[in-house]
């Protein structure tokens, strides 16, 4: 079955550190993986996506994520980190093949960025 | 870029009563579309998958009867709450796919309303 992990309900760090924030997925066959972004009170807004091609990922804001097929990860990264990154973050999977389009979602992690 | 709007925004009812939520995809066609629920605190949970023209894909546990979809048009769907009780009280969302990535099924992603904040007294 298919299934996404992110181990972290919340991670803390300081504006202008680097941030990570963890995503782990099963799936039985080739993953097409994503990055949501939640705001408090908002719907959901795309970060990025990896489908096929380079393992690095380069999405908005400044985002980024790796692709790791053999630890089976989708960790998202940036740089240097704002306090306007605080927010709710969804990692999400959906198997390439089949006709299921349903994604799988992860439990959310909350990131906070402290000035 | 691909929006997705809904309304209401928020809405209160009385226990009992029916609350309509609609989604609609304003600059593109979506064939598929899909409503979540999102509790406090919480990640998403699929509740149906809505099809134009057909009958709604209901996820396991979910009331069919009592959460009531349709997608009449190919930029409109709805979710009825019928006789909504206090536990029915949610954050609802909506999600929307493009008919043209629909057709290259080697890039996918959903487009997400707003969502509806929905408070049943």
């Amino acid at each position: 079955a298919q299934s996404v992990a992110q181990p972290e309900d919340q991670v803390n760090v300081a504006e202008g550190n680097p941030l990570t924030v963890k995503c782990t997925y099963s799936v039985s066959g080739n993953p097409y993986l994503f990055w949501y972004v939640q705001y408090p009170n908002r719907g959901l807004q795309f970060l990025l996506k990896y489908i096929t091609g380079d393992n690095l990922v380069k999405g908005s804001y400044g985002f980024e994520a790796e692709f790791n097929k053999s630890q089976t990860s989708f960790h998202l990264k940036k740089p240097s980190a704002l306090v306007s990154d605080s927010a709710l973050y969804f990692c999400a999977v959906r198997e390439k093949d089949g006709n299921n389009r349903k994604l799988i979602w992860g439990l959310g992690t909350s990131l906070a960025v402290n000035p | 870029g691909a929006v997705v709007s809904q309304h209401p925004s928020w809405v209160i009812c009385k226990s009992g009563t029916s609350v309509k939520i609609e989604c609609r995809s304003l600059d593109f066609q979506a064939t598929t579309m899909f409503w979540y629920r999102q509790f406090p605190k919480q990640s998403l949970m699929l509740m149906a998958t809505s099809n134009e023209g057909s009958k709604a894909t209901y996820e396991q546990g979910v009331e069919k009867d009592k959460f009531l979809i349709n997608h009449a048009s190919l930029t409109l769907s709805t979710l009825t709450v019928t006789s909504a009780h206090p536990e029915d009280s949610s954050f609802y969302i909506c999600s929307a796919r493009d008919l043209a990535w629909d057709r290259d099924l080697s890039s996918y992603e959903q487009y997400f309303g707003p969502g509806t904040r929905l408070t049943v007294t």
